[in-house]
């Protein structure tokens, strides 16, 4: 089981390079999210995907944007990278209902210069 | 707001030496409550969930929590810490809204041998 598959791994770019991350699962969950971790700061939501055609923002939007492609995948886009930018992000997924546990991807780590 | 705090940033233990790491959540008088392992470059593992019933909940990898409500805690722990066990750990509880989750900052565990 590929469970929730990110790509890339890892990503170097320039400051104002645009970029989309990758994310999707075959466990046929109908929520999907985007969180980046930073030293100290634990997982913070970007956007999070409740269901198919649906998309919301999380606690720090901006600078990003979300397409919930089809049920399966899950794509975070930076139009316009900055320093600041500079992560490690994880795509998670999960059954609807209150109390389902998350399943997390391997993470992409991004560099922005 | 709701939080999950996690008042230790770095744990260093003893290989064979019992282990806690603490937890406090501040939402809900029914929390739903997971435990998550991270190991070096990989993404989040669930190691337990708390939804209601007993207040000891067991887990994989020999780990166990307990629930108490008087003291919003939920606190892991393991009798007998393995050097594989060196991570972070992540609480986290479920905001009640699109399975979202908040997550404390972490704790670092190193196992000295």
């Amino acid at each position: 089981n590929a469970g929730v598959t990110q790509t890339p791994k890892f990503q170097v770019l320039k400051t104002g390079q645009s970029m989309t991350l990758q994310c999707a699962q075959d466990m046929n969950h109908n929520s999907m999210y985007w969180y980046r971790q930073d030293p100290g700061m634990g997982l913070r939501l970007i956007y999070y995907s409740a269901s198919e055609g649906t998309t919301d923002k999380g606690e720090v939007p901006n600078g990003y944007n979300v397409s919930r492609l089809n049920k399966r995948e899950f794509s975070l886009r930076l139009e316009s990278a900055a320093p600041s930018q500079t992560s490690v992000y994880f795509c998670a997924s999960t059954e609807r209902g209150s109390g389902q546990p998350q399943h997390f991807g391997d993470g992409t780590r991004l560099s922005i210069l | 707001a709701q939080s999950v705090t996690q008042p230790d940033i770095h744990i260093t233990v003893s290989e064979g030496a019992s282990l806690e790491l603490r937890c406090n959540y501040s939402y809900g008088a029914t929390p739903y409550l997971f435990w998550y392992v991270q190991s070096p470059g990989q993404g989040l593992q669930l190691l337990l969930k708390y939804f209601s019933g007993d207040t000891l909940v067991q887990g994989i990898k020999g780990f166990e929590a307990e629930f108490k409500r008087s003291q919003s805690s939920f606190n892991l722990r393991k009798p007998s810490v393995h050097w594989s066990d060196a991570a972070e750990y992540f609480c986290a509880e479920d905001t009640g809204t699109a399975s979202k989750l908040t997550f404390g900052t972490g704790t670092r565990l190193q196992v000295t041998l």
